[in-house]
């Protein structure tokens, strides 16, 4: 059973902003980074933010990550159709990786 | 261009064994620290383990499910990644992937695009 907590589903129309939170604990995101992954149907994950709220090259900014305390939030601004996908957070948690139990995002 | 392909997955009894493979191309294969995670059908991902490299002194850590029945290691000749499956339970099914870092501290970057494995009587 996954120690990160998160929404079952969100949902939003194409242009608007969708906010998906992560709730953790003080061993993982209360002391270490947070990790968002991006799954699409039927393919391997995707990172998507890297240390709470760094994107790798090639992600587009309309995607962003937060921090605070002991919970992270993802935010899709200007949500796509392409955005439809399973959202993973993630973090260290001692020496453990541990990811969120997932939310899907659907484009409405 | 990195790529990462599994192999060896299919269908076992409970009880069984299995040995994955994760064969890597396009980096540095002795110099990565190699993760496994799962997802099992409709579920969401779980970490398995991991094995860093040699040089940070090869050590494994697992998640609480597979530990004492999983064992990942690693042959840098081959640049390839095992990982021993004993002891499989039905709970075990999952497709398997096999992920590594790009350096930057960008976690789990690079992903093989997986293996299925079938614990089913």
């Amino acid at each position: 059973q996954s120690v990160l907590t998160q929404p079952p589903s969100a949902s939003g129309t194409p242009g608007q902003r969708v906010t998906i939170s992560c709730s953790g604990s003080t061993s993982n995101i209360g002391s270490n980074y947070v990790y968002w992954y991006q799954q699409l149907p039927g393919t391997a994950p995707k990172l998507l933010i890297c240390r709470n709220d760094q994107r790798p090259s090639g992600v587009p900014d309309r995607f962003s990550g937060s921090k605070s305390g002991t919970s992270a939030s993802l935010a899709i601004s200007g949500l796509r159709t392409e955005d439809e996908a399973d959202y993973y957070c993630a973090a260290w948690d001692d020496s453990l990786y541990v990811f969120g139990t997932g939310t899907k995002v659907t484009v409405l | 261009e990195v790529q990462l392909v599994e192999s060896g997955g299919g269908l076992v009894k409970p009880g069984g064994s299995l040995r994955l493979s994760c064969t890597a191309s396009g980096f540095t294969f002795s110099n990565a620290w190699m993760t496994w995670v799962r997802q099992a059908p409709g579920k969401g991902l779980e970490w398995v383990g991991r094995i860093k490299s040699k040089d940070d002194d090869g050590t494994t850590d697992y998640a609480a499910p597979v530990k004492g029945r999983f064992t990942t290691s690693r042959d840098d000749s081959k640049n390839t990644l095992y990982l021993q499956m004993n002891g499989l339970k039905t709970e075990d099914t999952a497709v398997y992937y096999c992920t590594t870092d790009r350096p930057g501290g960008e976690l789990l970057y690079y992903w093989g695009q997986g293996t299925l494995v079938t614990v089913s009587s």
